[in-house]
């Protein structure tokens, strides 16, 4: 059974550097995308960006120049947005994009609470 | 990018009614676009992807229809576990896109 399992810090301060990891427990990393998505407080779902098995990525260009995504071994997969705000304060999920499923999440990690204050 | 609108935004319903959801984006996206759950807490799930294929394990009263740039989530008679938040997604352009969200209530 395919498992994302996610981790990293929950309290930044403003400026700081984001940095969440997601592995990938009981399934195969090659042959997938791999994905962050955030969802502010109360608010919709976001894409962040995703990046595919050759290690290429596309992000939000709202966050384009703040963001990177890449993958750091064959299972797992990372997240750093530079320069937090109050704004990036949201729930961020890692998710396996299915390519036989247009590259839609058919699996999600369990979410991480990332809150930015001073 | 693409805009996704979804409507209603906020639907009160009672189990074993028919539930109908709409989407709309604003320039054609063919069929790329796939609807999620979230129940309040817990990460989505993927219920349809394609505009109309049920992801494995979703039940049959789940459907979806649509191409272009009207698309709609049919759920055939509501269950309790059903009352949760709904989400659609393009995949056919970058930056992909979520529409708002339908909150489902009883």
């Amino acid at each position: 059974q395919v498992q994302l399992q996610q981790w990293g810090a929950g309290l930044l301060k403003p400026s700081e550097t984001l940095s969440l990891t997601c592995a990938l427990y009981g399934g195969s990393f090659s042959g997938y995308y791999w994905s962050w998505i955030r969802q502010p407080p109360g608010k919709g779902l976001e894409w962040i960006g995703e990046v595919n098995h050759r290690g290429t990525a596309n992000y939000n260009p709202s966050l384009k120049s703040r963001v990177t995504i890449s993958i750091d071994t064959s299972k797992q997969f990372s997240l750093k947005l530079r320069s937090v705000i109050a704004a990036d304060t949201a729930v961020y999920y890692c998710a396996r994009l299915n390519l036989v499923a247009t590259t839609t999440a058919d699996s999600w990690g369990q979410g991480t609470l990332v809150t930015v204050s001073s | 990018d693409i805009q996704l609108t979804q409507s209603p935004s906020f639907l009160s319903a009672s189990v074993g009614d028919r539930v109908t959801i709409t989407c709309r984006a604003s320039q054609d996206i063919r069929s790329f676009l796939a609807w999620y759950q979230q129940i309040p807490g817990k990460a989505p799930t993927l219920l349809i992807f394609a505009a109309s294929t049920l992801q494995s394990g979703v039940p049959s009263r789940f459907s979806g229809s649509g191409s272009g740039t009207e698309f709609t989530l049919t759920i055939s008679s509501l269950q309790p576990e059903d009352f949760a938040t709904y989400y659609c997604q393009q995949v056919e352009a970058y930056p992909r896109t979520f529409g708002g969200g339908t909150k489902v209530e009883i």
